[in-house]
């Protein structure tokens, strides 16, 4: 079974601040999704990364899938309280259509 | 165009009762994916359909959860006497492919 481990697992920070989210796993990946959840609702694809040592942005955003495809980053510059959710990571691995998922991190931005 | 749908949205059950949950995927999606989520925990996999054929269902805890998906669009999730550890989200997600999963609002039950 792969697993992915989030980290950490909450956080609580004031506007303005950065903050960077970690997805690890001991298994690699063909390809990693990050998701946000917000309450109430079901998770939404933020970006997925499929080549090792890629970094994509999204507006504040920054994701980062490192060179041996087993972890992943996720940087947000300058956090608003909109960027509040739960982020998931999944990863995906060639030949499988399921999906593993991380536990998450919690997200609080406060104003 | 519509996204994914899941009805009812919240389901309040009686230990013991039987429930059905739907999901509306986005249409011509061939894959239909359910996954259920506990408090606090990323979403865990329950079966996978590709049009029709429900070509996985691995994840489902016990033969009381049957999933089915008869003409390849709407897909419906059964529980059978439910127990209180069935309390959790149910998401539905359908995708083109295997890889890009777009998620439905959940439904939320509760068993008491």
């Amino acid at each position: 079974t792969q697993l992915l481990e989030q980290s950490p697992q909450f956080l609580s920070i004031q506007e303005g601040e950065n903050l960077t989210v970690y997805c690890n796993s001991s298994s690699v990946f063909s390809s990693l999704q990050w998701y946000r959840q917000e309450p109430g609702e079901g998770p939404v694809l933020l970006v997925t990364v499929v080549t090792g040592g890629e970094v994509k942005k999204l507006k504040r955003l920054t994701f980062q899938f490192g060179d041996a495809r087993k972890d992943s980053s996720l940087h947000i510059t300058a956090a608003q309280p909109g960027d509040t959710g739960l982020y998931l990571c999944a990863g995906g691995s060639g030949g499988s259509y399921i999906p593993t998922f991380g536990r998450g991190t919690s997200l609080i931005v406060h104003p | 165009g519509a996204g994914v749908s899941q009805s009812p949205r919240y389901k309040v059950a009686k230990r013991g009762q039987d429930v059905a949950l739907r999901c509306d995927p986005i249409s011509g999606h061939v894959s239909l994916f359910w996954y259920q989520q506990a408090l606090g925990q990323g979403p865990e996999f329950l079966t996978y359909f590709q049009n029709e054929a429900q070509l996985d269902k691995s994840g489902l805890p016990s033969d009381r959860f049957f999933a089915e998906r008869p003409e390849g669009s709407v897909s419906t999730l059964k529980i059978q006497r439910t127990q209180q550890e069935d309390s959790a989200v149910y998401l539905c997600a359908s995708s083109w492919g295997a890889e890009t999963q777009y998620f439905g609002p959940g439904t939320r039950l509760l068993v008491l």
